[in-house]
């Protein structure tokens, strides 16, 4: 399986602070990209980074990728209480995407 | 980004009957259109990709006479659960692409609940 493991699960902070998410992934792949879910909601297209690029960033995300590791971290700064979501990490297969189990966030004013 | 409606937003029906769950690309024209199935607090699974025109492809252990997907339009995907029962409650996610190698877009969801 090509499923991508999020850590931590769970993950509560203050507003202000950074929140770091990490991803795992088991086979090769083209490009690795982040979703955030708001609960109850569909998902919402964060940032794609591809296999050839190390690190990118978009507003107050910044994405980077190990290929050699087969690992990637999302991390938000100056978090916001509107942050406060579920975010995936997702692979694409031969044309599907493989979402990871997802890591909660929640920011507390 | 392009925008993924989903119709409707939430249905409770009685055990044994059938539901049927609309996926439509409202401002571009989908090839392909995938289904997602997420139960609280999981990731999203994939349950069966389809192609305008042609028979849906289902991932493994989801059972096609029970889960129907039509996509008779570029613009539109059906998803019809037959003879539901209380563990096929969950939250449905379609999503929609141009084609491939173009990003999908993702619906709203469906929120499933058999009683």
């Amino acid at each position: 399986s090509q499923q991508g493991e999020e850590d931590p699960q769970a993950l509560s902070i203050q507003e202000g602070e950074n929140a770091t998410m990490n991803c795992s992934y088991k086979t090769s792949i083209n490009n690795l990209q982040w979703y955030r879910q708001n609960s109850g909601r569909g998902l919402v297209h964060l940032i794609l980074i591809r296999s050839n690029e190390r690190e990118k960033h978009s507003g107050r995300l910044r994405v980077t990728l190990d290929t050699s590791k087969k690992s990637s971290s999302l991390l938000i700064t100056a978090s916001r209480a509107a942050d406060t979501a579920s975010y995936f990490c997702a692979t694409i297969g031969y044309s599907t995407l493989t979402f990871g189990k997802g890591t909660m966030l929640l920011v507390s004013p | 980004g392009a925008v993924v409606s989903q119709h409707p937003s939430w249905v409770i029906c009685k055990s044994g009957t059938s539901v049927k769950i609309e996926c439509r690309s409202l401002d571009f024209q989908a090839t392909t259109m995938f289904w997602y199935r997420q139960f609280p607090k999981q990731s999203l699974m994939l349950m069966a990709t389809s192609n305008e025109g042609s028979k849906a492809t289902y991932e493994q252990g989801v059972e096609k006479d029970k889960f129907l997907i039509n996509h008779a339009s570029l613009t539109l995907s059906t998803l019809t659960v037959t003879s539901a029962h209380p563990e096929d409650s969950s939250f449905y996610i379609c999503s929609a692409r141009f084609r491939r190698g173009h990003e999908q877009y993702f619906g709203p969801g469906t929120r499933l609940t058999v009683t």
